[in-house]
C-alpha cells in the first residue's frame, strides 16, 4: 500500500541531535495522527490534526513538535529526546467527521532508536 | 482518561482452532474499530461498529458491540495461519476525534 508513506523508515539519533520525521498521505483526507508504539505500552495516539489544525495533543513532552503545513503532509520535529523516546512512529489519515465516525489509514512507520 | 482494556494479551492455538479476543472500555464509546496488525507491519483497518449490541461478519471473523457500548468481541473461526498477528480493538468517546487503543491480542499459531 502506499497511500500513507513516511520518511525516514529507520532513524537512530543522539540524545542532542535535532530531526524530522516525515509523513505524506495521497488519499484526499483532511485528518491526520501521529502515534506512538512501545513494546510495553498499547498504541498511544500523540497529535491530531484536522484541516491542517491542531485539535488534539495528548500531553505530549514538547521535545515533539508536530507541524501539518497542509492536508497532506505532517511532521514531527525532534530534539533532546529521551532513550525511552525509542519507539516505532506511526502516522495516519482519515477522512474527518462527527466524532471521527472513519477508519484509519497508517503509514509503515519509522523505528527510532534514541542513544 | 478514556481507557480500553484487551484481553488476552497472548494467545496461542492450534491450526483449526477457533480464537477470540475481548475488549472493555472504562466509558462508554460512540463507535469502536478493530485492526490487524501482522508481524513487522502496520495496523490495518478491519471493520467498525457504531450500533449498541451490533454484530458484523467478515468470512471467518465475527465482531461484536455490547449492548451498554463498552465492550468488545472479536472471534475467529478455524484459524489458519494467515491470521497471525496482533489485533487491537481502539474506541472513541467523549467527542474525542483520535482513538483509544487496546494493548492487542497476539495471535500465535501453532501449525
Amino acid at each position: 500500500e502506499t497511500g500513507v508513506t513516511q520518511t525516514p523508515r529507520h532513524l537512530v539519533m543522539g540524545m542532542t541531535n535535532k530531526k524530522s520525521l516525515k509523513c505524506e498521505q495521497h488519499l484526499g483526507h483532511n485528518a491526520m495522527y501521529w502515534y506512538k508504539q512501545s513494546a510495553k505500552k498499547p498504541l498511544e495516539l500523540m497529535f491530531v490534526y484536522n484541516f491542517k489544525e491542531q485539535t488534539e495533543n495528548n500531553s505530549v513532552p514538547s521535545r515533539f513538535s508536530p507541524e501539518c503545513p497542509n492536508s497532506s503532509h505532517l511532521f514531527l520535529h525532534l530534539h533532546t529526546l529521551q532513550p525511552e523516546d525509542s519507539a516505532l512512529y506511526l502516522c495516519a489519515s482519515s477522512h474527518p467527521g462527527l466524532a471521527g465516525y472513519n477508519e484509519q489509514f497508517f503509514g509503515p512507520g519509522t523505528r527510532l532508536t534514541v542513544l | 482518561g478514556q481507557q480500553v482494556m484487551q484481553i488476552p494479551q497472548y494467545q496461542h492455538v492450534q491450526e483449526g482452532e477457533d480464537f477470540t479476543t475481548y475488549c472493555n472500555s472504562s466509558t462508554t464509546l460512540s463507535n469502536i474499530q478493530w485492526y490487524k496488525q501482522r508481524p513487522g507491519g502496520h495496523p490495518v483497518f478491519l471493520i467498525q461498529l457504531v450500533k449498541s449490541g451490533e454484530v458484523k461478519k467478515q468470512k471467518r471473523l465475527t465482531f461484536q458491540f455490547g449492548e451498554a457500548k463498552k465492550n468488545s468481541s472479536l472471534h475467529i473461526t478455524a484459524t489458519q495461519t494467515t491470521d497471525v498477528g496482533t489485533y487491537f480493538c481502539a474506541g472513541r468517546g467523549g467527542g474525542a476525534d483520535g482513538l483509544t487503543f487496546g494493548k492487542g491480542t497476539h495471535l500465535i499459531i501453532q501449525p
